[in-house]
């Protein structure tokens, strides 16, 4: 069975423009999760979806906003991109709240 | 506010010894813990988890151990392999039907050939 992809892998982009990065759920699961892991560190929440409706926002700021269609993929969008916002962004699916299967991640450069 | 801690950033241990990697938490209400491991360049990956009214948990050539008195976990591997080298983590849910899991710190896990 597939696992959660995500794409694009690697991203470069300037300080000021914006981002989106996408993600495929693993078949028959319904919630998506958002990530952002800087180097060094744990993964943090940014956001879970379910079935299209935002469950839960962690502390970022409104520069970043996410959404989930109705096939349950899902795309985080970063808006006005700052130096800080280089990491690796990761998206998780689950069929049940907790049980969360991350993706490979996507690794966003901001110059 | 709630955190969840590994206790030592870096374990380095000998091809086919058992490892342990340590994890506290702060939130006495957290019902379910569950540990990742991330290789470099990956996401992290489900290895186990565990609920409050468990102990103890095996899975394949893994245990985890909880003890809710003194809010600590533990993930032991036993007969360590070059395959497990990666960072450990324990994650526990944030806030309630919010979906937010809380991670710690990540503990390097060194095997030794």
């Amino acid at each position: 069975d597939a696992g959660v992809t995500q794409s694009p892998t690697h991203l470069i982009k300037t300080r000021g423009q914006h981002v989106t990065l996408r993600c495929s759920p693993i078949s028959g699961h319904k919630s998506v999760s958002w990530y952002q892991q800087v180097l060094g560190q744990g993964p943090q929440f940014i956001f879970q979806y379910y079935e299209k409706e935002e469950r839960g926002r962690g502390n970022f700021p409104d520069r970043f906003s996410a959404r989930q269609f109705p096939n349950y993929s899902s795309e985080l969008n970063v808006n006005a991109l700052l130096l800080g916002d280089s990491a690796l962004y990761l998206c998780a699916s689950s069929f049940r709240v907790w049980e969360q299967y991350f993706g490979p991640g996507t690794r966003l450069t901001v110059t | 506010g709630e955190s969840v801690g590994l206790h030592l950033p870096t374990l380095s241990v000998q091809e086919g010894d058992n490892s342990i990697i340590n994890c506290a938490y702060s939130n006495s209400a957290s019902d379910y813990f569950i540990w990742y491991k991330q290789e470099s360049g990956k996401g992290p990956q489900f290895i186990i988890d565990i609920r409050s009214n468990m102990d103890k948990r095996q899975g394949q050539r893994v245990t985890v151990l909880l003890n809710k008195t003194v809010k600590h976990l533990s993930l032991q591997i036993a007969a360590t392999q070059p395959g497990d080298s990666a960072v450990y983590f324990c994650a526990s849910p944030g806030d309630s039907n919010t979906g937010k899991l809380i991670f710690g710190q990540g503990t390097t896990l060194q095997v030794k050939p």
